[in-house]
């Protein structure tokens, strides 16, 4: 059973909605990360948090709005999302920045 | 810059055989890691194998092993004995730095995947 967990595992918005997606990890580690995965398309990396620190935000566009309030819960809050945002949104953990980054089962999501 | 290549978009193998997944990546990091994650169909990334650039040796995790041939940079990941749970998704990726006034940030870079199919 993974150490990452992401609720939900599907979601369909519409574009006026706001919702939130939730990652926690059982694991001890000190950095989290969202990813975005699109058809076709190499894996992006978002946004990272190290220590509950914002390291990296990768030109992500601000109707994503990350969250962290401690080392084991991260928060991806939607809103005013487009029809290509959709796609699946990965979570993942390591213990520091630099080590092997253990993923959740990631979130579907459906913006019409 | 990294970058990471994949250049099989599919590949198909007969269970209990082997194949071979490749990878080649561009970086001018001194030191790197080079990953590789497997996705099925659910979705979640598994990881399966870390090389380090100063590692001396292949890395090797059961049936996974890295063909690391840091010369043409390339980090080849073999899977012997197939079986049918192989059948996904499988992702190279490359850990590098970059620096900027606050410090060192690692970064991980991943290619666009070899979808591979096992048959029975």
């Amino acid at each position: 059973e993974t150490g990452v967990t992401q609720t939900p595992r599907h979601l369909v918005m519409g574009m006026t909605n706001k919702k939130s997606l939730k990652c926690e990890q059982h694991l001890g580690h000190n950095a989290m990360y969202w990813y975005k995965q699109s058809a076709k398309k190499p894996l992006e990396l978002m946004f990272v948090y190290n220590f509950k620190e914002q390291t990296e935000n990768n030109s992500v566009p601000s109707r994503f709005s990350p969250e962290c309030p401690n080392s084991s819960h991260l928060f991806l809050h939607l809103h005013t999302l487009q029809p290509e945002d959709s796609a699946l949104y990965l979570c993942a953990s390591s213990p520091e920045e630099r080590d092997s980054q253990f993923f959740g089962p990631g979130t579907r999501l459906t913006v019409l | 810059a990294q970058k990471i290549t994949q250049t099989q978009p599919g590949m198909f193998v007969q269970e209990k055989e082997a194949v071979t997944l490749d990878c080649t990546y561009d970086t001018s990091d001194p030191s790197y890691g080079l990953f590789w994650y497997k996705q099925p169909s659910s979705g979640e990334m598994i990881f399966l194998i870390y090389q380090g650039s100063y590692d001396q040796q292949n890395a090797t995790e059961g049936r996974y092993s890295l063909n690391f041939q840091k010369a043409r940079k390339s980090a080849n990941l073999v899977i012997s004995a197939s079986q049918l749970g192989d059948s996904a998704m499988y992702f190279c990726a490359m850990r590098g730095i970059s620096w900027d006034s606050g410090g060192s940030n690692y970064k991980l870079t991943f290619g666009k995947g070899t979808l591979l199919t096992v048959n029975p």
